[in-house]
């Protein structure tokens, strides 16, 4: 099945700070990334869509000034959030969609995810 | 607007068969797709489809009626390691996954 990775797995970091997160897509290449946040007990949410070499589209509500993504190559998306504080901590996982050349062209594969803590 | 429902959380016994429901209103479709979530970790992917009928693959099975706009996963011979989250998630017309709030499931002896 198809591989994404995402790093770091975890990450603790001070209020104020910035934190980027990878997602690689790693036998693949995603025409598409998207970008989740996962508060405990809660359902997945949607925070941005990304198309290699084009801005992301962010759903509503999310700042994009403060959730920066950078979907360089086909291969490789980045989410940065800037000026972490407490209540941005959550769980971060990245999805990946590409033409593999097979009927489930459609599928998102996930990352494992980033655990966030913002002391 | 678009809304997927299943139901919140499920028990079943070990060794049994367990259905989980989900209906769908997307605007357009291009298919059903299920995913289990444990927790703590990322949802991985379980099914895909996109034609009426039943897709096999294992113990797990997934159904889609597309005139009734309902789906559902059938896990047979459950195991104590299938007690998880299984998200429902619609494809709409622009190719984007409309989420269900996922059902837990849990698995006892």
């Amino acid at each position: 099945g198809a591989v994404v990775s995402q790093h770091p797995s975890r990450v603790i970091c001070k209020s104020g700070t910035s934190v980027k997160i990878e997602c690689r897509s790693l036998d693949f290449q995603a025409t598409t990334m998207f970008w989740y946040r996962q508060f405990p007990k809660q359902s997945l949410m949607l925070m941005a869509t990304s198309n290699e070499g084009s801005k992301a589209t962010y759903e509503q509500g999310v700042e994009k000034d403060k959730f920066l993504i950078n979907h360089a190559s086909l291969t490789l998306s980045t989410l940065t959030v800037t000026s972490a504080h407490p209540e941005d901590s959550s769980f971060y996982i990245c999805s990946a969609r590409g033409d593999r050349g097979q009927s489930t062209q459609e599928t998102q594969y996930f990352g494992p995810g980033t655990r966030l803590l913002v002391l | 607007g678009q809304n997927i429902d299943q139901p919140t959380e499920m028990t079943a016994t070990e060794g049994a068969i367990v259905q989980i429901n989900c209906t769908y209103q997307t605007s357009g479709f291009n298919g059903l797709f299920w995913y289990q979530q444990h927790a703590g970790e990322a949802p991985t992917f379980l099914s895909y489809n996109v034609l009426d009928g039943l897709e096999e693959k294992g113990r797990f099975s997934s159904f889609l009626s597309r005139s009734k706009g309902y789906s559902y996963l059938l896990l047979k011979e459950l195991q104590m390691k299938d007690s998880a989250s299984y998200l429902c998630a619609g494809m709409d017309s622009n190719y984007q996954l409309i989420w269900g709030a996922g059902t837990k499931l849990i698995i006892k002896p």
